[in-house]
């Protein structure tokens, strides 16, 4: 079981719209539309960003937007914002287990 | 609103066991819809999912931690608990409790704020 891969950082301006991208295989990400996103600011637990590859949760604003192309998936930030800067994880389901992605710092110029 | 929080000792002995509780309050853990997993973040790195239990007991677990691992429930209590064996530096890190959604989805959602463990003699 390997992590799915993300880029270690990316970085926009605010007003700008940034991807982060989350790469699996044909066992996990390819195989499900079950790919969720989480935001974590330092010191602070994970929140919930996305489910279900492409749908938010209630209190979730509608400038994050989640997608699926094969093995990738992505996780799309439009009209970047200063409290948006923080690390995001992917993670996707597995058959019989669960797995992350390394995570993404996500920096606002 | 459903809250979850992690407790148990914050310091290990490298060689021993490593036991923490969840605590749900606000909602029962005996829900056909949800099982109710372990995740932990060493200092400075990513998240790793450690395993997951249903409220009947049912569980699975991170492949490569497996041999060490054992998770149970208790429904009186609205508990679960985690149990790391042989524990070693490596570890060391952030232990989250959350609940996971498995009626229609996959996704964890809440989570706990999270307990540091740290291995050390």
């Amino acid at each position: 079981q390997s992590a799915l891969t993300q880029p270690a950082s990316v970085s926009g301006s605010p007003g700008q719209s940034i991807t982060i991208s989350c790469t699996g295989t044909s066992s996990d990400v390819g195989s499900y539309n079950l790919v969720s996103w989480y935001q974590q600011h330092p010191g602070k637990a994970p929140k919930l960003m996305i489910y279900e590859g492409s749908k938010r949760p209630s209190g979730v604003s509608n400038r994050f937007s989640g997608s699926k192309s094969g093995n990738t998936a992505s996780l799309t930030i439009s009209g970047l914002q200063a409290e948006d800067e923080a690390d995001y994880y992917c993670c996707s389901y597995a058959g019989s287990h669960v797995v992350f992605g390394g995570g993404t710092k996500l920096t606002v110029l | 609103q459903l809250q979850l929080q992690e407790s148990g000792p914050g310091l290990v002995k490298p060689s021993e066991t490593l036991s923490l509780t969840c605590t749900v309050s606000g909602g029962s853990i005996s829900s056909s819809s949800y099982y109710w997993g372990w995740i932990r973040q060493p200092p400075g790195k990513g998240l790793e999912w450690i395993g997951s239990i249903y409220y009947s007991g049912s569980t699975y677990y991170n492949p490569s931690l497996k041999s060490r691992v054992t998770i149970s429930v208790d429904t009186s209590k609205n508990q679960f608990s985690l149990k790391l064996s042989s524990v070693t530096a490596a570890d060391t890190a952030v232990y989250y409790c959350a609940r996971y959604i498995v009626r229609r989805g996959r996704w964890f959602d809440p989570w706990g704020q999270g307990t540091l463990v740290t291995v050390s003699s």
